[in-house]
């Protein structure tokens, strides 16, 4: 299994239409967990926190169930400009942090 | 978020050559950087993980004489690709570590081209 795994890709949504990625880690002791955007050929940007209590910022709405080792990201109302891979990031705390990468999701987002 | 540089952005070196990588953080320090790899349609692989002063700590896999990891200040690590193949062509990004919730800024990326 995966330390990381993500929904299998690519997604291709209207515009305006929501989108939901989801994510599980298999490490129980993961603390920090992130959503990262990478366009092509270019580096992966931090899109967001995940904490557990949930939290939103605009139209994108991530959420935490440590219970479950489940993120998810959801994305409404899409853009064209949404279209990018999503990365999904877990991190621990031993010996500094170690951050694992999911494989990514990749979306197209089509007029 | 936090800056991070890379330099160059892109190399086309021939093979036998070594190339060398700065990633440097220009408005924090950060005590720990990582190096990546990703090759096309594939995710990022962390080569190792640099921490300022000490020695890198290498994944699995990489071969910690072929890719030197110097981190001698809180504000720049260098990558250097010793020998560089054909098959070491890849996009190398670093990062850096900021934040109590271990988020990573990255590093535009470098683009490397063995001839």
């Amino acid at each position: 299994r995966k330390e990381v795994e993500q929904d299998p890709g690519p997604f291709n949504v209207p515009e305006g239409a929501t989108v939901a990625f989801n994510c599980t880690y298999s490490n129980s002791a993961s603390q920090s967990f992130f959503w990262y955007r990478q366009d092509c050929r270019k580096e992966p940007k931090l899109l967001m926190s995940v904490y557990s209590s949930g939290n939103e910022d605009g139209r994108f709405t991530a959420q935490l169930n440590r219970a479950s080792q489940y993120i998810s990201l959801l994305i409404r109302d899409s853009k064209l400009s949404d279209s990018a891979t999503y990365l999904c990031v877990v991190s621990g705390n031993t010996g500094g942090f170690k951050t694992i990468f999911g494989a990514g999701t990749r979306l197209f987002v089509k007029a | 978020g936090a800056v991070v540089s890379q330099h160059p952005s892109w190399v086309i070196c021939k093979s036998g050559t070594s190339v060398k990588i700065e990633c440097r953080s220009l408005d924090f320090q950060a005590t720990t950087m990582f190096w990546y790899r990703q090759f096309p349609k594939q995710s990022l692989m962390l080569m190792a993980t640099s921490n300022e002063g000490s020695k890198a700590t290498y994944e699995q896999g990489v071969e910690k004489d072929k890719f030197l990891i110097n981190h001698a200040s809180l504000t720049l690590s260098t990558l250097t690709v010793t020998s560089a193949h054909p098959e070491d062509s890849s996009f190398y990004i670093c990062s850096a570590g900021s934040g109590a919730y271990n988020e990573q800024f990255f590093g535009p990326g470098t683009r490397l081209t063995v001839l």
